[in-house]
């Protein structure tokens, strides 16, 4: 059955370093790759998209790659701040356009 | 505010109550989803409206029965719930093709089934 994982363990680091996070699937062969950031009490909001023949995508401080060969995507924040603590997810779309599914989502702590 | 509202924000019912979710858009969107986020488990796609026609009902249980009259308002009404359908309901919105965009997510409704 389709499977994604995220790394349900906490990840805290420093401010100012790059924080990593990883967003693995199996049996799947998403179209598209999403990823969202939520904080407590509140809906997801999106952060950006990857399409299945795009390596890689910027914006600001955020950096997203996507690997269909290690069926994985690394989502980076760099010079991560106290203020980018919250969960972040991904998640993947299909071709067809009749499903989105969602990791568990892992969540961030920087630290000033 | 990302222009999607819900209301209300927050729900308690006994099993046999009868209540509605409401979700409103203010941003043009063709696309309106309901999902459920329970503790400790990923977001779930509950139905998708796409120009107020039904596409997608991920075999959710009849107690759940939503409603779109138009592209703009999403309801969810409820009905002889279970106490394991306490979560938070989130609404999202979204333009263009299903599920490949961006999409645009409500503050979502707390609710707790006693």
């Amino acid at each position: 059955s389709q499977k994604i994982e995220q790394n349900s363990e906490a990840l805290n680091i420093q401010e100012g370093k790059t924080a990593t996070l990883t967003c693995n699937y199996t049996n799947y062969s998403p179209a598209y790759l999403q990823w969202y950031r939520q904080d407590p009490g509140r809906g997801p909001v999106f952060l950006l998209l990857i399409r299945e023949n795009e390596k890689e995508k910027r914006k600001e401080r955020l950096k997203v790659t996507f690997d269909t060969t290690l069926k994985q995507s690394l989502f980076h924040i760099t010079a991560s701040q106290p203020a980018d603590s919250a969960t972040y997810l991904c998640a993947l779309a299909n071709n067809a356009g009749n499903m989105l599914t969602f990791g568990g989502g892992t969540r961030l702590m920087v630290k000033p | 505010e990302t222009g999607v509202t819900q209301t209300p924000r927050h729900l308690v019912m006994g099993m046999t109550n009868k209540k509605s979710l409401k979700c409103e858009q203010h941003l043009g969107h063709n696309a309106m989803y309901w999902y459920k986020q329970s503790a400790k488990k990923p977001l779930e796609l509950m139905f998708v409206y796409n120009f107020k026609e039904q596409t997608e009902n991920n075999s959710v249980p009849s107690r759940f029965s939503p409603e779109c009259p138009n592209s703009s308002h999403l309801f969810l009404h409820l009905h002889t719930l279970q106490p394991e359908d306490s979560a938070l309901y989130l609404c999202a919105s979204s333009q263009g093709e299903l599920l490949k965009n961006e999409q645009f997510f409500g503050p979502g409704t707390r609710l707790t089934v006693l």
